[in-house]
Parts: structure tokens; C-alpha cells; sequence
């Protein structure tokens, strides 16, 4: 069974840009969460999408968004870059239960300059 | 490789040594624990879990073990390998709510 994909693996903006990072989940999962992960903070949780809703949101400003399609697939979306948006954007799938474990893509490494 | 963590704290060991990683966590609430392993450049991957009703769990060369009066969770490694030094997260969950997750520790294997 195929792991979750990332696209792309890097990228590289000027500030006030917008970007759009890519998630498709594993095969039959439904929930599909999103990470930022930056040397200062860890590990931040975005938010979570369950069948195309967004379940739980976490603690970032509104130029954060995102959206899951009927298959699964996600996108996150940042818009008005800024230098400390420079980060990995991790995207995790989990399957029907919600103590299901989380599995991790590659990441997505955003520099902003 | 890109850096994981500028400031984690870091755990040395000797290859054929056991590894001891510990996890402080916060929510007394929190059901389900999971550790996971980091190398540079990829993302997390999971290693073993445990639910709240267990104080132990045995995976193949690694065992956590729950202390929730305490709140404290720990990995153990097994006969550590150099394939093991990545940096370790331990992350707690309850119910519908998002992951939180520790803020990892760098485990350094000395061939």
C-alpha cells in the first residue's frame, strides 16, 4: 500500500507570495491533518479535514487554509508569505477511527526569502 | 539534511547499548501515546503505540512503558543500531483532538 505523498518536496518563495502544498493521503483514509514544523517550535498542528470538513483547526492566522477533496486528497494554502513562514509542512493520514495512527508524508520544504 | 530541532536535547549512546527516551506529557486526559522516529529530511515514522489502559508495550527491539500518575511516558531501545539515530517525538492524544506533540530528543549512536 502506497505511503502518503507530498507534492512537491521543495519550494522556494519571495514574501507576499501565496503558495499551495499538496497531500493524498494512503488508500482508504479519510482524515488528513497537516503540520508545521520549524526548529524554534517543533511540531505545530494546522488543521485536520474528515470527509471534506474541517474537524479541528489549530492556533495560526487566517492566511492559513485548507480543503480536502471527495477522494481524500488535501491542499493547504498560505497566502501573503512571510519569512517565518519558512518551515516543513508535514501532512499525516489516518484511518476510520480517530485513535488511529497517524501516518506522516515527507514533508514539503518551504523557504521564504 | 535539514535540522529537525537546533536546541533538542540529545541522548548519546554506544552501538549494542539500550537507549532509554523520556516524554513528559501534559493532559492527564490523553488516551493514546504514540512515539515516533525522525531521520533527516523524511517525516515522522511511527514506531509503537500504547492506549491509556496499558502501562506496557512490546514492539520488536523497542518497548514504551506508561506511567500515568506521573504522566510520563518512555521508549526503550534494544541493542541501538547507528540506523537509530534519528530524533524521537512522543505525541498524546484523547479522543477527536489533534496530536500534541513533545518536542523530541536527539538520539547520537556511537559506532
Amino acid at each position: 500500500k502506497a505511503g502518503v505523498t507530498q507534492t512537491p518536496r521543495y519550494l522556494i518563495k519571495t514574501r507576499g507570495q501565496q503558495v499551495t502544498l499538496s497531500c493524498s493521503p494512503i488508500s482508504g483514509h479519510r482524515s488528513v491533518s497537516w503540520y508545521q514544523q520549524t526548529p524554534g517550535q517543533g511540531l505545530q498542528f494546522l488543521f485536520e479535514y474528515f470527509s471534506e470538513t474541517q474537524r479541528n483547526k489549530g492556533n495560526f492566522p487566517g492566511r492559513f487554509s485548507g480543503r480536502q477533496f471527495s477522494n481524500s486528497r488535501s491542499e493547504m494554502n498560505v497566502s501573503t508569505l512571510e519569512l517565518g513562514d519558512s518551515a516543513l509542512y508535514l501532512c499525516a493520514s489516518r484511518g476510520r477511527g480517530d485513535t488511529d495512527t497517524q501516518y506522516f508524508g515527507p514533508g514539503t520544504r518551504l523557504t521564504v526569502l | 539534511g535539514e535540522s529537525v530541532g537546533l536546541h533538542l536535547p540529545t541522548l548519546s549512546v554506544q552501538e549494542g547499548d539500550n537507549s532509554i527516551i523520556n516524554c513528559a506529557y501534559s493532559n492527564s486526559a490523553s488516551d493514546y501515546f504514540i512515539w515516533y522516529k525522525q531521520e533527516s529530511g523524511k517525516g515522522p515514522q511511527f514506531i509503537i503505540d500504547i492506549r491509556s489502559n496499558m502501562d506496557k508495550r512490546q514492539g520488536q527491539r523497542v518497548t514504551v512503558l506508561l506511567n500515568k500518575t506521573v504522566k510520563h511516558l518512555s521508549l526503550q531501545i534494544a541493542a541501538t543500531q547507528p540506523g537509530d539515530s534519528a530524533v524521537y517525538f512522543c505525541a498524546e492524544h484523547q479522543g477527536n483532538t489533534p496530536l500534541v506533540f513533545g518536542k523530541g530528543t536527539r538520539l547520537s549512536v556511537i559506532a
